[in-house]
């Protein structure tokens, strides 16, 4: 079974700080993994994607992503955060299951709040 | 390309009633997947379809639950009869590729308040 960990709730980072939001995940095989963002009211909107490459990736808004297999984490990080950037973010793995088919499993999502 | 469109955004209704939501992916993608978020429970995947096929229906709560996909562009999730307890926002995301490790894109959800 693979599954995802968000280990904070809620992260407080000052506007022009950098931030860390981390995610750590379990699953069989290669991962896919994936951060996904959503603002109040709104559907989750992708940010970023790891499938191969290059361990760090960088995606929309300035924020990026290291993948550490030894560590099995995939933290979203940004240099430095804006007020903006206040939301709910999820972390995402996929990987092959039995009968050929990808299904992402999501984490319970970390709130990000960056005060003024 | 208009993205994921769900119908209602907003519904209320009262127990033991039916309800029912409506879902349109983005032309080309050929999986659908249905979502519940819940503040107790997170996001929950329901049921996802691939070619128009359910092919994990797992999270399914139970029987008062089902989903429909007709067509590539159109998918339902009815529930009836309806409980307080179903009250959250229903997502639907839909992605392109033959296995589905490609990026979802997430309509703007239904909320559903059974009273």
């Amino acid at each position: 079974a693979q599954s995802v960990a968000q280990p904070e709730d809620q992260v407080n980072v000052a506007e022009g700080n950098p931030l860390t939001v981390k995610c750590t995940y379990s699953v069989s095989g290669n991962p896919y993994l994936f951060w996904y963002v959503q603002y109040p009211n709104r559907g989750l909107q992708f940010l970023l994607k790891y499938i191969t490459g290059d361990n760090l990736v960088k995606g929309s808004y300035g924020f990026e992503a290291e993948f550490n297999k030894s560590q099995t984490s995939f933290h979203l990080k940004k240099p430095s955060a804006l007020v903006s950037d206040s939301a709910l973010y999820f972390c995402a793995v996929s990987a092959l299951r039995a009968g050929g088919s990808y299904i992402p499993t999501f984490g319970r999502g970390t709130s990000l709040i960056v005060h003024p | 390309d208009a993205g994921v469109i769900q119908s209602p955004r907003h519904e209320v209704t009262e127990m033991g009633q039916e309800v029912t939501l409506r879902c349109k992916p983005i032309s080309g993608h050929n999986s659908l997947f249905w979502y519940r978020q819940t503040m107790m429970r997170g996001l929950e995947l329901l049921i996802y379809f691939n070619n128009n096929v359910p092919i994990d229906d797992s999270g399914m709560p139970e029987d008062r639950f089902s989903a429909k996909m007709p067509n590539a562009s159109f998918s339902t999730l009815k529930i009836q009869p309806s409980e307080p307890r179903d009250s959250a926002v229903y997502f639907c995301a839909s992605s392109g590729g033959r296995d589905s490790t490609d990026t979802q894109y997430f309509g703007p959800g239904t909320r559903l308040t059974v009273l």
